[in-house]
């Protein structure tokens, strides 16, 4: 059972363009929502990351969207740059947070970001 | 700039052979997590500790794996024997869990760049 899905696997943006990358996940006790970026031949790295008592954070070009009763929550990448060209990962934990994960992320599969010059 | 530090980078074994996978967590971190990355399963948590004691191995194959704190700068991943199912990127990642008051903090999760193994 997949308890974060991630869509789409792969998306290729224009520069200057809006990425946007969906996740959906199941157990309503997850409190916490932390998006990933990974390079080739690194770790993940944490880049943004929201509790469900809001509907959005932003940072820089970076925005989360979180929908609670659509169990919903997406990254927008604006102005995307060819720089931003990585793989993302969204990720879920249950828990009491405050700032961070207790214990186990679930992630989802990871979106493939191409953005092209 | 602190960081946690695997090795090797990369290991190419034999199937039935031995491997340990180390981990240096950032100082003062007391919290340590294995994750396994393949491109079917993505990320995976394999075994979590916390303060050297593990917590979870839930997601670890217990007859070939095991995992371990040593002391608190060295977490280890071993699989014997291994397998060619087993070839995948690992990854470490450490962070610190406290408390504030009465509420517990934890910090965000930071990664090594993994241990990539193949197994012939």
């Amino acid at each position: 059972q997949q308890q974060v899905k991630q869509s789409p696997q792969s998306l290729i943006v224009q520069k200057g363009g809006i990425s946007i990358i969906n996740c959906a996940y199941e157990n309503t006790a997850f409190d916490y929502f932390p998006w990933y970026q990974q390079f080739p031949g690194k770790g993940p790295a944490l880049l943004i990351a929201i509790r469900p008592d809001v509907s959005e954070k932003k940072e820089g070009r970076f925005t989360i969207s979180f929908n609670k009763s659509a169990k919903q929550f997406s990254l927008h990448i604006m102005d995307s740059q060819p720089g931003d060209s990585a793989t993302y990962f969204c990720a879920a934990s249950k828990g009491i947070n405050y700032g961070g994960s207790q214990g186990n992320l679930i992630f989802g599969k990871g979106t493939k970001l191409s953005v092209k010059p | 700039d602190a960081r946690v530090t695997q090795t090797p980078r990369h290991k190419v074994t034999e199937m039935g052979q031995e491997v340990t996978m180390r981990c240096q967590p950032i100082l003062g971190h007391n919290t340590v997590f294995w994750y396994r990355q393949t491109m079917m399963q993505g990320l995976e948590l394999l075994a979590y500790f916390r303060n050297r004691a593990p917590l979870d191995d839930s997601g670890m194959p217990k007859d070939r794996f095991s995992a371990e704190m040593p002391d608190a700068t060295l977490a280890t991943l071993k699989i014997q024997p291994s397998e060619p199912r087993d070839s995948a990127v690992y990854f470490c990642a450490s962070g610190f869990r406290s408390l504030r008051g009465h509420q517990p903090y934890n910090s965000p999760l930071h990664f090594g760049n993994g241990t990539r193994l193949t197994v012939t």
